[in-house]
C-alpha cells in the first residue's frame, strides 16, 4: 500500500505568488516524521521542511511553511512569494520505525515550474 | 552543500556486471542509508547501515549489498547488473536511528551517483 501520495504530478505558479503542493500520508505509527526535500535538476535532494507527528503547531521555515492537518493525514507544503529557482521537483517523505532504523518512504513527486 | 560525497558522479555498465558506489557521510554522523531513485520516480530505500551493520533493508533483492567502515563511510555494491538497476542512488548520512527519536533527524544527502546499465 502507497505510504505517501502526491497528486499533483505538475504544478505551474507565477513568480512571487503563493503555491501549495500536495502530500497525503498513511501510517499506524502514532510517531513518525514528514519532511519535504526539493530536487533540482542536478539531482541533490534538498531539506525543506519537517514536521513531527506529536508537534502542536505547523512548522515554518522562512518562505516554507507545512499545513499539517493530523486527522486528515495530509501534509501540504506551502510555499509563499514564489521565485524563479524554486523550480524544481518536490518530494514530501514520511520516517518510520525508532530503533528499528529511520528510512524514508517518498512521495512521487511534484514537478513545480515558476514563470516570470 | 551538506557535506556527503558520493563517487562517482556517473557510471556506465553492461548487463551482468558489478558496481561499486561509494559514499562518505556528513560529520558526525554514523549513520548511512541508500535510496534508488529511477526516472520520474521516487526515491526508493534500499539499506541502512549503522554501526557498520545492516540495520534494516527495503524490497531490494540480495544482490544489493552494502559495507559501512569504521569512519563511517559506506560502499553499496550491485552484482549481476540488469537494465531496471539504472537509476540515481542517493546516499544520506544522519545522527543513528532512536538517538533523536521523534526530533528533526534529518537525512542529508549527497549528490547521487547516476548509474546507466546498456
Amino acid at each position: 500500500a502507497q505510504k505517501i501520495t502526491q497528486t499533483q504530478p505538475g504544478m505551474f505558479v507565477q513568480e512571487k505568488e503563493a503555491v501549495t503542493l500536495d502530500c497525503t500520508y498513511d501510517t499506524s505509527d502514532p510517531s513518525y516524521g514528514l519532511f519535504w526535500y526539493k530536487q533540482p535538476s542536478s539531482g541533490e535532494m534538498i531539506f525543506l521542511i519537517y514536521q513531527g507527528s506529536y508537534d502542536q503547531q505547523n512548522a515554518t521555515e522562512g518562505r516554507y511553511s507545512l499545513n499539517f492537518q493530523k486527522a486528515r493525514k495530509s501534509a501540504n507544503l506551502v510555499i509563499s512569494a514564489s521565485q524563479l529557482g524554486d523550480s524544481a521537483m518536490y518530494f514530501c517523505a514520511m520516517r518510520e520505525g525508532g530503533l528499528s532504523g529511520s528510512r524514508l518512504t517518498f512521495g512521487e513527486g511534484t514537478q513545480l515550474t515558476v514563470n516570470p | 552543500e551538506t557535506g556527503v560525497t558520493q563517487s562517482p558522479t556517473h557510471l556506465i555498465k553492461t548487463r551482468g556486471q558489478q558496481v561499486t558506489l561509494r559514499c562518505s557521510s556528513q560529520s558526525g554522523h554514523n549513520t548511512v542509508s541508500w535510496y534508488q531513485q529511477a526516472l520520474g520516480q521516487g526515491p526508493q530505500f534500499i539499506f541502512q547501515y549503522y554501526r557498520e551493520e545492516e540495520n534494516g533493508r527495503g524490497n531490494f533483492p540480495p544482490r544489493f549489498s552494502g559495507l559501512q567502515f569504521p569512519n563511517y563511510s559506506s560502499e553499496l555494491n550491485v552484482n549481476a547488473l540488469e537494465l531496471d538497476d539504472s537509476a540515481l542512488y542517493l546516499c544520506a548520512s544522519s545522527t543513528p536511528p532512536g538517538l533523536a527519536e521523534w526530533g528533526h533527524n534529518e537525512q542529508f544527502f549527497g549528490p547521487g551517483t547516476r548509474l546507466t546499465v546498456l
